[in-house]
């Protein structure tokens, strides 16, 4: 079975510093891909991040990094310089490449709080 | 480019009564799905579809019913409503091919009294 783990259901950080996100993973396909979300007040889920199991590098997107560990399964979302813009609810997700019905495996999240 | 548009944004409906909640995507997606959100919880996969004519279910289809009858469209029915499908309802799309990445709608609010 497939499974995310997201241990930290709220956070706190301050402007203009650097927040990471946790999140762990478990499953049995050999290949699989791993993705974040975020999910402002306004309620659309915005895709950030994807890493693929078998990138040899972390994915990077601007502002976000995704700090993979195979070996550890997690998949942490780090987020440099916070803005205010970035409170919302950040869920991390999984696709076994195993699976035909493209189903994504949500985390149950984690809400961000940036103070300014 | 309009993404992923689904329709309508909130829809308050009483036990018993059926709606169709509709999706649209604009991007030659070759997959489109439905998920819910409960509170506190991540989405959950309904229904999916991998091309017209071609439907699935997914991790919750009770109570649910859908249809592919184009690439573009992919609405969900709610046979007869229940309090228990109050949710947030997200249709999301994505190519079949090299990219892997999901585009998600707006949602839709349903409360089910």
């Amino acid at each position: 079975a497939q499974k995310i783990t997201q241990t930290q259901p709220g956070m706190f950080v301050q402007e203009k510093e650097a927040v990471t996100l946790d999140c762990t993973y478990d499953t049995s396909d050999p290949s699989y891909g791993l993705f974040w979300y975020k999910q402002p007040s306004s309620g659309e889920m915005i895709f950030l991040i994807y890493q693929g199991s078998y990138d040899q590098q972390n994915a990077t997107e601007g502002r976000y990094s995704l700090n993979f560990q195979k070996a550890r399964k997690s998949a942490n979302l780090v987020i440099s310089a916070s803005q205010l813009g970035d409170s919302a609810m950040y869920f991390c997700a999984m696709r076994g490449r195993m699976d035909s019905s493209y189903k994504l495996i949500f985390g149950s999240g984690t809400r961000l709080l940036v103070r300014p | 480019n309009a993404g992923v548009t689904q329709t309508p944004k909130f829809q308050v409906l009483k036990t018993g009564q059926s709606m169709t909640l509709q999706c649209a995507q604009d991007m030659n997606h070759e997959y489109m799905s439905w998920y819910r959100q409960d509170p506190g919880m991540g989405l959950r996969l309904i229904h999916y579809s991998v091309g017209a004519g071609i439907t699935d279910q997914g991790e919750v289809p009770n109570g649910y019913n859908v249809s592919r009858s184009t690439t573009e469209d992919f609405p969900l029915r709610l046979l007869s409503a229940a309090p228990s499908q109050t949710s947030v309802y997200f249709c999301a799309s994505r190519t079949v091919r090299y990219q892997e990445t999901q585009y998600f709608g707006p949602g839709t609010r349903l409360l089910v009294l």
